[in-house]
């Protein structure tokens, strides 16, 4: 089974701020790799497939990059709305998804 | 506007069985392929179970940990996704999210764009 570690569990920012979550694969994934973002008590939102093509209707402040085992999320400029909990998740073999990283205002 | 309604979760015993089933509107649910996604209590997002469309072979695929105990199904005529649980444990206590699975740019059928609200299961004596 593939794992995916993120990290880091916590991120504590401030409106207008840049942030990075990492989000590492137990072996090669190549790009096969989404993002979501989690508010408390919603579904999750899906953000980002193929580790850097955002889906549509997504604000272009969010940005991904990596393949292989090594991948990041971005956030270019934070805003109020998007303090939540961001999983990453493999779709190379089956589907698994990180224990998430919290991104709280500072 | 795409809609996925979860029901049917509740209290159980551990060894008992239930059944959540997962309304969909708003989309050709025939040609869907659909999945079910779990969050433990204050805990992450774990996959469960994909089904295939008919039209595709309507084969399942499991997560280790409920394989050979939860048993996912159709039916197309309802719009309507079921997920059969089976010789439930504690450690199946979560919230249940019925979801579409689709490709983007290749890769295997994994990713899940629309979600429903979810269910929450229990599982407790």
């Amino acid at each position: 089974d593939i794992q995916m570690t993120q990290s880091p569990s916590t991120l504590s920012a401030s409106v207008g701020d840049r942030v990075t979550f990492t989000c590492r694969a137990s072996q090669s994934i190549s790009s096969w790799l989404a993002w979501y973002q989690q508010k408390p008590g919603k579904a999750p939102k899906f953000l980002m497939y193929k580790a850097s093509s955002l889906e549509s209707g997504v604000p272009a402040r969010f940005s991904g990059s990596g393949s292989g085992t090594e991948f990041t999320l971005t956030i270019s400029s934070l805003q109020p709305d998007d303090f939540a909990t961001y999983y990453c998740q493999q779709y190379n073999s089956y589907s698994t998804f990180g224990q998430g990283t919290k991104l709280e205002i500072k | 506007e795409v809609q996925l309604v979860e029901s049917g979760g509740g209290l159980v015993k551990p060894g008992g069985s239930l059944r959540l089933s997962c309304a969909a509107s708003g989309f050709t649910f025939t040609n869907a392929w659909m999945s079910w996604v779990r969050q433990a209590p204050g805990k992450g997002l774990e996959w469960v179970g994909r089904i295939k469309s008919k039209t595709d072979g309507g084969a399942t695929d499991y997560a280790a940990p409920v394989k050979g105990r939860f048993i996912i199904s159709r039916d197309d005529s309802k719009n309507t996704l079921y997920l059969q649980m089976n010789s439930l444990k504690t450690e199946d206590t979560a919230v249940y999210y019925c979801t579409t699975a689709v490709c983007r740019s290749g890769g295997n059928c994994y990713i899940f764009d629309y979600w429903g609200q979810g269910t929450l299961l229990t599982v407790s004596s």
